[in-house]
């Protein structure tokens, strides 16, 4: 079975801070993971995803992850968060790519000037 | 260009109808599937649809069927809509089954 936790619904930082959105998973195989952003009223768009190789995996926006197996984490951060970087997140787990996609519950980051 | 395109974008509708909702996909991936995402923006898997190969959750009520007149395109049509039914439905697609999806921009369904 495979599910996803993420952990803080709401997450508020300030302008020029460190953004860290956690995200913990169970897959009882090797996972696919995702994080996927939702600006609103649109609908989701990938930042960033980890298949194999290099644990940490770079995104656009500048956000990074990083796959830690022993700690069932793929923990998502930003060195310093922009006001445009507010949006719901989500990271998502699958055992095979986007046909078996098991999402969180989501993330909302908010940004304070 | 819109790679994944949904409509309509919004629609209200009233209990017992039946109403169906349009996807389109430029990207030339061979895969197709629908989301829901409900009130507390909880997204989870309905259908997933390649030219060989339709998977339901077994969880959606068979109300919900999807079709797909081509590959580009994968519709879901719902059959007496139930209140529970209004949520947020995406629809996404991908080149084989096991890279990234890219989803639409979602169609708000209102039953009232």
């Amino acid at each position: 079975a495979q599910s996803v936790t993420q952990l803080g619904s709401h997450v508020s930082v300030s302008e020029g801070a460190l953004v860290l959105l956690r995200c913990n998973y169970s897959s009882s195989v090797p996972p696919y993971l995702f994080w996927y952003v939702q600006y609103p009223n649109q609908g989701l768009q990938l930042l960033l995803k980890y298949t194999t190789g290099a644990t940490l995996v770079k995104g656009i926006n500048g956000f990074e992850a990083e796959f830690k197996k022993s700690e069932t984490s793929f923990h998502l951060t930003k060195p310093s968060a922009h006001m445009s970087d507010a949006a719901e997140y989500f990271c998502a787990v699958s055992r095979t790519g986007a046909n078996n996609l098991f999402f969180g519950t989501g993330t909302r980051l908010t940004v304070i000037p | 260009d819109t790679a994944v395109s949904q409509t309509p974008k919004y629609l209200v509708t009233q209990m017992g109808n039946d109403k169906s909702i349009k996807c389109e996909q430029n990207l030339g991936h061979d895969t197709m599937y629908w989301y829901k995402q409900d009130s507390k923006k909880f997204l989870k898997i309905m259908f997933s649809y390649n030219n060989k190969e339709l998977i339901i959750n077994e969880t959606v009520p068979n109300r919900f069927s999807p079709k797909s007149p081509d590959k580009a395109h994968l519709n879901l049509h719902i059959n007496s809509l139930e209140l529970g039914d209004s949520a947020v439905y995406f629809c996404a697609s991908s080149q084989f089954s096991n890279t990234e999806a890219f989803f639409g921009q979602g169609t708000r369904l209102t039953v009232v």
